[in-house]
């Protein structure tokens, strides 16, 4: 079956320190992987997505992730990060199953930015 | 804004009660997905309605059930309620059928407290 692990519950970093946010992910064939963020209070926003194609996708709010079979991972980058970028971020698989396609999200890692 | 709105914002009930939540995807999306948050068990994909017809099913419990109209709109039906139903309930909209390429847009979700 199909999961996604964010070893990170919580990350603290300096403002304009650079980040990286793991994601490993289980999935027998080609994943398409996403990263949503969500600020408190709101909904989940989609920061980027990998389906095929060039490994190094770009995202918004200055955000690329790396797409490695070879590690099964998709981590999440940003050189600089900014005090509003502090929120929960999520790793998710998109995958089919017996029960049609679905997407399975980590449990987030929870990031602090301090001055 | 997503422009995936969910009513209400947040709902108290107790016990054994039943509640139905409603979700109005963007306009022109035909794909409606519920998820559930929860502290424990993070963000679970519920069940996915395409065009008024059932198409994914994941973590649903048989207490809960949901549907789209005619009108695209959908509402999740939550009975039985228990303690551990307590979570924050989203609703996502996409496009497409399966939602592959297309990026799932969340509403802002309705909290359940279940007392």
């Amino acid at each position: 079956a199909q999961s996604v692990t964010q070893p990170d519950i919580h990350i603290t970093v300096s403002e304009g320190a650079s980040l990286e946010l793991r994601c490993n992910y289980s999935y027998g064939a080609t994943p398409y992987l996403f990263w949503y963020v969500q600020s408190p209070g709101q909904g989940l926003q989609l920061l980027l997505k990998y389906f095929s194609g060039d490994t190094l996708v770009q995202g918004i709010k200055g955000f690329e992730a790396e797409f490695k079979r070879s590690q099964s991972s998709f981590n999440l980058r940003k050189p600089s990060v900014h005090w509003s970028d502090a929120a929960e971020y999520f790793c998710a698989v998109g995958a089919w199953s017996n029960s049609g396609y679905a997407l399975n999200f980590g449990k987030g890692t929870s990031l602090l930015v301090t001055p | 804004d997503s422009g995936v709105t969910q009513t209400p914002k947040h709902l108290i009930t107790a016990t054994g009660q039943r509640v139905t939540l409603r979700c109005s995807p963007r306009s022109g999306d035909l794909s409606v997905y519920w998820y559930q948050q929860s502290l424990d068990q993070g963000l679970q994909f519920l069940i996915q309605y395409y065009n008024g017809e059932e198409r994914a099913k994941g973590n649903i419990l048989e207490r809960f059930s949901a549907q789209q109209f005619p009108d695209l709109h959908s509402e999740l039906n939550l009975s039985s309620l228990e303690l551990g139903d307590s979570a924050l309930y989203f609703c996502a909209s996409s496009g497409g059928l399966a939602g592959l390429y297309n990026e799932q847009f969340f509403g802002p979700g309705t909290r359940l407290t279940v007392l």
